[in-house]
């Protein structure tokens, strides 16, 4: 069974551009989460998703939106980007339930410069 | 709202020593309490998790935490550590019946020859 594949593995791009990355998640999860992930912060939790519905949202700016295809794959849109977006962003799925552990992507490290 | 904290930023300790790796949350509500390590390069993984029924639980590797709900911690504990064990150790919570797990800081573990 593949894992959770997260696509570009790096990403460079400039203050103002927007960028989108992308995630698979194992066949049969349904649920998709997206972290950031930078030194001495830990995982900060952007949004889950659920066959297509955003059930959570962290505390990040309206910059930062992301969405679901009917197949599960989801997409994480940063927009107007800034230096402090440079991070390792992660990817987990599940199969949905509030009990079972995630499975993370590899993650897509992004550099703004 | 749930958070998480791991009271050492990096814990270096020689092989073959005992290690613990301490966290503590906080939530008014009943969690379940997660432990992912992140090999160097490399995706997280789980090592074990708590649901309910015995506070002692093993994990993969050797390790095991004890939740203590008295004082709201989840400590790892590793009764012989080796080489191999050095990494990076995340905490984290998510509310039964909750989707959204938050992660602490983490602990990077260095083990010393």
């Amino acid at each position: 069974k593949a894992g959770v594949t997260q696509t570009p593995r790096y990403l460079i791009k400039t203050r103002g551009q927007q960028v989108t990355l992308s995630c698979s998640p194992i066949s049969g999860h349904r649920s998709v989460s997206w972290y950031q992930q930078t030194p001495g912060q830990g995982l900060q939790f952007l949004f889950e998703y659920f066959s297509e519905t955003q059930r959570n949202k962290g505390n990040f700016p309206g910059r930062f939106s992301g969405r679901q295809f009917s197949n599960s794959r989801s997409e994480m849109n940063v927009s107007t980007l800034e230096l402090g977006d440079s991070a390792l962003y992660l990817c987990a799925s599940s199969l949905g339930a509030a009990n079972e552990k995630l499975f993370f992507g590899s993650g897509t490290q992004l550099s703004v410069l | 709202a749930q958070s998480v904290t791991q009271l050492d930023s990096q814990v270096p300790v020689f092989e073959e020593a005992p290690v613990e790796l301490r966290c503590n949350y906080s939530s008014s509500v009943s969690v379940y309490l997660f432990w992912y390590v992140q090999y160097p390069n490399q995706g997280l993984q789980l090592l074990l998790k708590y649901l309910s029924g015995s506070t002692l639980v093993k994990g993969i590797n050797g390790f095991e935490a004890e939740f203590n709900k008295s004082q709201t911690s989840f400590h790892l504990r590793k009764p012989s550590v080796h080489i191999s064990d050095t990494a990076e150790y995340f905490c984290a919570v998510r509310k039964t019946g909750g989707f959204k797990t938050i992660f602490g800081a983490g602990t990077r573990l260095f083990v010393k020859a």
